[in-house]
């Protein structure tokens, strides 16, 4: 079955600075790569999406990339804020409706 | 649409008791879906329905889980007889299957403690 694996597994960076996270996968039927932010004692929360027809995708500061032949898809934000402190998950699927597989998560810190 | 629903958001019960928790899905959410979660980790798929079908269920799911969806609307997971490693958030989500590539919708979870 599917494994996704991510790093770092804990980010600190200083406000405005970028963050990345590094997510591979190992199903190749997976087309479906959702990122989700999880508060602390909150639901995760979908905050970006990309299938397996783009390699890459931008919704204001946050942008995702996918290369499928490596099987890495990658979560970047820019111009950090506390309020983006957070845990990140990525995750895989066949399709946006079919059972997810997420990833360890990245506990995410913004130093102010 | 107040989103996907789960109740109670916490039990606390005795090694050994029987517990049951309810999600209501995003109305005309034809597929639901009960992921577990553990602290430090990322949610675990256990099972999901197609309307009141159960299409599958993940190896983690043991016999003394079982679930439900007898309508194809709200769905009830059951655990019987729990142990101390039942103890995690279990979370419920919907997503439609017939409105273009739609991700799944989160509830809150249902917390369970097992003394």
């Amino acid at each position: 079955g599917e494994n996704v694996e991510q790093h770092p597994s804990t980010l600190s960076v200083q406000e405005g600075d970028s963050a990345v996270i590094k997510c591979t996968y190992s199903d190749s039927a997976s087309n479906y790569f959702p990122w989700y932010k999880q508060e602390l004692g909150k639901r995760p929360q979908l905050i970006i999406d990309i299938r397996s027809n783009v390699g890459e995708k931008k919704d204001q500061r946050i942008a995702v990339t996918l290369n499928k032949t490596a099987k890495h898809f990658s979560l970047h934000i820019t111009e950090t804020q506390p309020e983006d402190s957070a845990v990140y998950f990525c995750a895989a699927a066949e399709t946006s409706y079919d059972k997810v597989i997420f990833g360890p998560g990245t506990s995410l810190s913004v130093i102010p | 649409d107040t989103g996907v629903s789960q109740d109670p958001r916490h039990k606390i019960t005795k090694r050994g008791q029987n517990v049951t928790f309810r999600c209501d899905p995003i109305s005309e959410h034809n597929r639901l879906y009960w992921y577990r979660q553990t602290l430090g980790q990322g949610p675990e798929f256990l099972t999901y329905f197609q309307n009141e079908a159960q299409l599958e269920k993940s190896r983690l799911l043991s016999d003394r889980f079982s679930a439900e969806r007898p309508k194809g609307s709200f769905s009830t997971l059951e655990i019987q007889r729990t142990e101390q490693g039942d103890s995690a958030m279990y979370l419920c989500a919907s997503s439609p299957t017939d409105s273009g590539n739609q991700p799944q919708h989160f509830g809150d979870g249902t917390r369970l403690s097992i003394l």
